[in-house]
């Protein structure tokens, strides 16, 4: 499977601060996304990273929050801006075509907590 | 859009029993489906996944079966070990990967 590294794996900030995650894969990849995933609950999508260009966002998420950026088929950074306490939360990236094969694989994520 | 339920929410079982937990989604134009295993403190990792033209799919331990009429599919894990104390989601897709929605996520304790 894809091994996917993501960086920082936790963090703690002060509210009005940014904070910008990085994921990468060890292979080329087709799709990259970031979920966000709060304490005990599900995922839920943010965006599509697309290389090149402008990431798809999902509703209830801006580019102005959370902006993304994929400069190639291996990495993508998601920034959380100007935090509050209700962006405390585990962000996780995930990738799709992974040499070849249409499986979503999930990074470790990072744990991020907003003071 | 999308909507996908689990159940049970919570589940606690001997080691050795077996487990099943139970996803329905609301789309019938959904077409994967996959489980993912989610360990404390780690992002969640695939276990085993079905595609629409299949029944039913096992591997070693674990199985999926998938009912397109009912539109449920369900996962079975057989002789389950403490290791297989985690949260597990079910997802469906329309794309094959993509455009997932996730089920809210069974906590399977295995007690010893």
């Amino acid at each position: 499977s894809a091994v996917i590294s993501q960086k920082p794996s936790r963090d703690i900030c002060q509210r009005g601060t940014s904070l910008t995650i990085q994921c990468q894969v060890d292979s080329q990849v087709t799709m990259m996304f970031w979920y966000r995933q709060q304490p005990g609950q599900s995922l839920t999508l943010i965006a599509t990273a697309n290389q090149g260009s402008e990431a798809t966002y999902e509703s209830g998420f801006v580019i102005d929050k959370f902006p993304i950026s994929r400069p190639n088929l291996t990495f993508s950074t998601l920034t959380v801006s100007n935090m509050s306490p209700e962006d405390s939360s585990i962000y996780l990236c995930s990738v799709e075509g992974y040499k070849g094969t249409d499986t979503q694989y999930f990074g470790p994520g990072t744990r991020l907590t907003v003071l | 859009g999308e909507n996908v339920e689990q159940h049970p929410s919570t589940l606690s079982v001997q080691e050795g029993d077996s487990a099943v937990i139970k996803c329905t989604y609301s789309d019938s134009a959904s077409n994967y489906f996959p489980w993912y295993k989610q360990e404390l403190g780690k992002g969640p990792q695939l276990i085993i996944d079905i595609r629409s033209n299949v029944g039913e799919k096992k591997d070693q331990r674990i199985a999926v079966t998938l009912n397109k009429t009912a539109k449920h599919f369900s996962l079975h894990i057989t002789e389950t070990q403490p290791e297989d104390s985690a949260v597990y989601f079910c997802a469906a897709s329309k794309n094959y990967g993509q455009n997932f929605v996730f089920g809210p996520g069974t906590r399977l304790s295995v007690l010893p």
